[in-house]
């Protein structure tokens, strides 16, 4: 139990464009689903957490128009870049919890690579 | 300063050794201490996750807490070419119901040869 799946796993992008990354959770409710970025040989980075049917709250220096997140279900969070560029090129993993999980027992995604050229 | 520190290796081993992840943290706010393992291109899975100073074993796996010297360690014994993959720690403070994030060191790269 405990699935959590990304689509798409991997995307190419033009510069200016937008490209939606979706992060489901399979065999449970997620109302608390966060969205991570990691750079190669870099950390996780926490760019926002998402409670379902409220506003997603963004760690500092993330830009909350550039990066929309939409957690309009307890399955379904998306995360958009808008006008990409290529320093948006990254790893972009969801992980979700249930209600009555701690915050390290988060069930991570498989990761999408995004890739702006 | 990093609030945490891990060694990115890569370090390689041979089949059968015993193995030594490390981080060391700053942030004496942290109390709750996790390890991740994450295979190429994929997500991070938990491996084990410790509350207080001590030893916590699982299986092959022995996780290891010292919050006088902020320093944690994975322990894994009889390694396997399954266990190539990165490790990765994470740190949270004392969870309030919710709003208290994870920071994650930058993750080991072990490799194990047969």
């Amino acid at each position: 139990g405990a699935v959590v799946s990304q689509h798409p796993s991997r995307v190419i992008c033009k510069s200016g464009t937008s490209v939606k990354i979706e992060c489901r959770s399979l065999d449970f409710q997620a109302t608390t689903m966060f969205w991570y970025r990691q750079f190669p040989k870099q950390s996780l980075m926490l760019m926002a957490t998402s409670n379902e049917g409220s506003k997603a709250t963004y760690e500092q220096g993330v830009e909350k128009d550039k990066f929309l997140i939409n957690h309009a279900s307890l399955t379904l969070s998306t995360l958009t870049v808008t006008s990409a560029h290529p320093e948006d090129s990254s790893f972009y993993i969801c992980s979700a919890k249930r209600v009555w999980d701690r915050e390290h027992e988060q069930y991570f995604g498989p990761g999408t690579r995004l890739t702006v050229t | 300063q990093k609030e945490v520190e891990q060694d990115p290796g890569p370090l390689s081993v041979p089949e059968g050794a015993i193995v030594s992840l490390n981080c060391t943290y700053s942030n004496s706010a942290f109390q709750y201490f996790m390890w991740y393992r994450q295979y190429s291109r994929k997500g991070p899975e938990l491996l084990m996750y410790t509350y207080s100073s001590g030893n916590k074993e699982d299986g092959r796996f022995t996780a290891q807490v010292d919050k006088s010297s902020k320093y944690i360690s994975l322990f894994i014994r009889d390694s396997q070419p399954s266990d190539s993959a990165t490790y990765l720690c994470a740190m949270s403070p004392i969870l309030t119901g919710g709003g208290n994030k994870l920071t994650f060191g930058t993750g080991t790269q072990l490799k194990v040869e047969l």
